[in-house]
């Protein structure tokens, strides 16, 4: 069965450090690959989508995604933080006509 | 409409009630989805309606979970003889076709079952 892992729960980075957010996915087929950011109160905002084609995808917001097919991850990066970066992050895949399978989140505090 | 709307807001009912959880999509957009989000877990998937096809119930919990999507447009998730574990934020999204480019979320209903 499909299924995507955030191998971090939480994660606390200074305002203007670099961040990286790892995703993995099991899947058979070639998926479709999405990062969602969730504020506090709020529901999900799409930062980027990977279908095929160039491996690193640009997304909102300053974030861009890499494509590893090898190792069967998706990490989100952005190269400095800002605090209203402070969210919880989701790792998602679909395939076929399957609805969007979700990673666990991983919440990110900013500090200054 | 711009968005998509869900209503509620915010829910609290008592243990053993029934509640209704509305989630207008936006226009247009063929396939709805309904997550449930509790505290510390990710997004579980419960239900979702594309066209006029039967709807994938495989997420439902439980049988007093249902679901119904009027003329291909609002939907109504039920929950009858509540429970305290069904305490959670309820998400509704909508799409396109088989929701490839990404789903539209909605801000949720937060049900609370005292």
């Amino acid at each position: 069965a499909q299924s995507v892992t955030q191998p971090d729960i939480h994660i606390t980075v200074s305002e203007g450090a670099s961040l990286e957010l790892r995703c993995n996915y099991s899947y058979g087929a070639t998926p479709y690959l999405f990062w969602y950011v969730q504020s506090p109160g709020q529901g999900l905002q799409l930062l980027l989508k990977y279908f095929s084609g160039d491996t690193l995808v640009q997304g909102i917001k300053g974030f861009e995604a890499e494509f590893k097919r090898s190792q069967s991850s998706f990490n989100l990066r952005k190269p400095s933080v800002h605090w209203s970066d402070a969210a919880e992050y989701f790792c998602a895949v679909v395939s076929g006509n399957t609805p969007l399978v979700f990673g666990k989140g991983t919440r990110l505090s900013v500090i200054a | 409409g711009a968005g998509v709307s869900q209503s509620p807001s915010n829910k609290v009912t008592e243990k053993g009630k029934d509640v209704e959880l509305r989630c207008d999509p936006i226009s247009g957009h063929t396939a709805l989805y309904w997550y449930r989000q509790s505290l510390g877990q990710g997004l579980e998937f419960l239900i979702y309606f594309q066209g006029n096809s039967a709807p994938d119930k495989s997420g439902l919990p439980s049988d007093r979970f249902s679901a119904e999507r009027t003329g291909g447009s609002v939907s109504t998730l039920t929950i009858q003889r509540t429970q305290q574990e069904d305490s959670a934020v309820y998400l509704c999204a909508s799409s396109f076709g088989t929701g490839r480019d990404g789903y539209t979320f909605g801000s949720g209903t937060r049900l609370t079952v005292v």
